[in-house]
């Protein structure tokens, strides 16, 4: 059964930084693109950043570009993100999730992990 | 960005309503639309992808149709079970957009 296990999360201060982590398993990880999706306390689900099954491309939503990195290490079916200059809007569970194709960008999400609190505040 | 638009943002049925949940996108997304169920405190789950098509192992009663900017999810029988919220998706276009959710309760 594919698993999604996120690790990370925590508290940290404003303009800080923090890299979450996914783990992987049950599945060929190389084979699909994986994605971060965010949801703020009490909110909806918010897309954050993908990244290819090859890691070579990624994609990124405006509200985090040059602020976060996605990368994925195949070799440890593993994916991260690591988020630095955090604000107080990128309070958040963050869910890691897996693509259902294996092309390039699916964007179809048929696991979740159970998601990591990151909570930004002095 | 495409935005999707959901309503109602809540409802509130008997077991054995039929209950259904509107989703427009603000452009044309042929059928590129999922629909996923977060129950309190877990991840979300993928139900419906393609705007039609059921996921492996979700009940029958959970349906959806609709392609363009207009889509429908469907309970045709509430089950107390299906107390969550419901959320539709398009990944035609990046970013891929989120609606702002429909909660599902029981009357």
């Amino acid at each position: 059964e594919v698993q999604l296990l996120e690790s990370g999360g925590g508290l940290v201060q404003p303009g800080g930084s923090l890299r979450l982590s996914c783990a992987a398993s049950d599945f060929t990880f190389s084979n699909y693109a994986m994605t971060w999706v965010r949801q703020a306390p009490g909110k909806g689900l918010e897309w954050v950043s993908t990244i290819s099954g090859s890691g070579t491309t990624t994609y990124y939503a405006d509200f985090v570009k040059g602020r976060f990195t996605i990368s994925r290490d195949n070799s440890n079916n593993s994916m991260y993100l690591h988020m630095t200059s955090l604000r107080a809007d990128d309070t958040a569970i963050y869910f890691c999730a897996k693509d259902d194709a294996t092309i390039p960008l699916a964007g179809t999400f048929d696991h979740w992990g159970q998601g990591a609190l990151v909570t930004v505040s002095s | 960005d495409v935005q999707m638009t959901q309503s109602p943002s809540s409802l509130s049925a008997s077991v054995g309503d039929r209950v259904t949940i509107t989703c427009r996108a603000s452009q044309e997304i042929s059928n590129y639309l999922n629909w996923y169920q977060q129950k309190p405190g877990k991840a979300p789950k993928l139900l419906i992808y393609d705007a039609s098509n059921l996921e492996t192992g979700v009940p029958s009663r959970f349906s959806g149709s609709g392609s363009g900017t207009r889509f429908t999810f469907t309970i045709s029988s509430l089950q107390p079970e299906d107390i969550a919220t419901y959320y539709c998706q398009q990944y035609e276009n990046l970013p891929f957009t989120f609606g702002g959710g429909t909660k599902v309760e029981i009357k």
